[in-house]
């Protein structure tokens, strides 16, 4: 089956460091783009940046550029999204996609919850 | 960056009913324009491409037109499971823009 299988949901305090992971399996894995999208909660979809696994091109929404870093280790078909310190605000759903124009495979999400 | 706007913000139909959601870009996308359904809890799960073209396993009652700046997503008879947040996405540049949704909700 082709899928995108996300690390099950954190709760962080202020200024913690996280990462997260988006492992793919059921297809060639570092053919496709992945990235990364927030949803805060009750709110609607931001794209923060996406990754080549084959040559770990990255590219980075201005909105999160130097607030996140995103990674592939193609060897075990995942890719990560990681914070060195979280805010408040980081509390989302982040959802990982495939693709470089659209997006046609969606993990279930992460739900991070930073609260003190 | 392009901004998507999407309209209405909010739809009440009844089932069987046509809906029809706009997304408006500010300026050119071509037909590089995507649609995506999500349900409560759920991802969301990709609709329509290129403006005009079904996702796999997406039922012919959706549909997708324009091209440009105005774009169009009709569903020709609402069924129970469509009630839902529908959202317009494009890329320009590497950089990948959401529209703020439609909501579908029963009448």
């Amino acid at each position: 089956e082709v899928q995108l299988v996300q690390s099950g949901a954190e709760v962080k305090k202020p200024g913690e460091s996280l990462k997260i992971s988006c492992k793919g399996s059921g297809y060639s894995f570092t053919s496709y783009w992945i990235g990364w999208v927030r949803q805060m909660p009750g709110k609607g979809l931001e794209w923060m940046g996406i990754i080549y696994p084959g040559d770990s091109d990255t590219r980075y929404s201005p909105s999160f550029q130097g607030q996140v870093t995103i990674s592939a280790d193609k060897s075990i078909s995942t890719a990560y999204l990681q914070w060195s310190s979280l805010k408040a605000s980081d509390t989302a759903m982040y959802y990982c996609v495939r693709g470089d124009w659209y997006f046609d495979l969606w993990g279930r999400g992460t739900l991070v919850t930073v609260s003190s | 960056e392009i901004v998507l706007t999407q309209s209405p913000a909010t739809l009440s139909l009844s089932p069987g009913e046509r809906a029809t959601l706009s997304c408006r870009a500010s300026q050119s996308v071509s037909s590089y324009l995507a649609w995506y359904q999500q349900k409560p809890g759920q991802a969301p799960r990709l609709l329509i491409y290129d403006a005009s073209n079904r996702a796999t396993g997406i039922p012919a009652r959706f549909s997708g037109s324009g091209s440009g700046t105005d774009f169009t997503l009709t569903i020709s008879s609402l069924e129970p499971e469509d009630f839902a947040v529908y959202y317009c996405q494009q890329r320009s540049n590497w950089l990948f823009t959401f529209g703020p949704g439609t909501k579908v909700d029963i009448k």
